[in-house]
């Protein structure tokens, strides 16, 4: 019963590195989600899914990129990492097409640290 | 776009207590929903809200749904040292043609044993 997995937990970058968080689910979830959680901002969108081969921007897209290329699996992308992007990051998936309809079903998170 | 304001932003209690917490915001919402957050791990949905005027219990937990439809709170009952944790609020709405969900910046709260 794993619902959804990340990794890594932690991880440490130099500025300018590029690595990929991994998400997958196994719920056959339609609805794919990316969020970072810095202190007193709350949770913020990054990108998300509706389903395999579509994504869309969320409300801080920018340094970030996401594919979708099967329904239990979306990576996030940084290109170029940069210290602004330290922060814990969360997938979390919902069973809707349409967007994040009824319960959101979040992994337990990826440190990240950008040096 | 849409804001949630939700408050306190901490709180420290002792055990037994109960507590209270709130979201507004200036728009209308079809869903409200209250998560925690333990430390360390994602969080996870407690109630969900679909109507206005909707009050829901789950357990030692009581959260109601405004009827103006821009607000909601949450209530906990004789607080547990397990109640730690960060509670968000999050309102869903309609928009675009596909559902958008905004969270609140959660509320810290410390339960003293």
């Amino acid at each position: 019963n794993a619902g959804v997995t990340q990794t890594p937990k932690f991880q440490v970058l130099k500025t300018g590195q590029s690595m990929t968080l991994q998400c997958a689910q196994d719920m056959n979830h339609e609805y794919m989600s990316w969020y970072r959680q810095d202190p007193g901002m709350g949770l913020r969108l990054i990108h998300y899914s509706v389903g395999a081969g579509i994504t869309d921007q969320g409300e801080v897209p920018n340094g970030y990129n996401v594919s979708r290329s099967t329904t239990e699996d979306f990576p996030l992308r940084l290109l170029s990492a940069a210290p602004s992007q330290t922060s814990v990051y969360f997938c979390a998936s919902s069973y809707s097409m349409a967007g994040p309809t009824g319960e959101l079903f979040f992994g337990e998170g990826s440190r990240l640290t950008v040096l | 776009g849409q804001q949630l304001n939700q408050s306190p932003q901490s709180m420290f209690i002792q055990e037994g207590e109960d507590v209270s917490m709130n979201c507004t915001s200036s728009s209308i919402f079809n869903t409200w929903l209250w998560y925690k957050q333990d430390p360390g791990e994602g969080p996870v949905l407690l109630i969900a809200l679909y109507k206005a005027g909707e009050l829901t219990s789950n357990g030692r937990l009581t959260a109601q749904f405004g009827i103006t439809r821009k607000d909601s709170f949450l209530n906990i009952s004789a607080s547990i040292p397990s109640d730690v944790g960060i509670y968000f609020c999050a309102g869903q709405s309609w928009s675009g043609g596909s559902e958008k969900l905004v969270f609140g910046k959660g509320m810290k709260l410390t339960v003293n044993p």
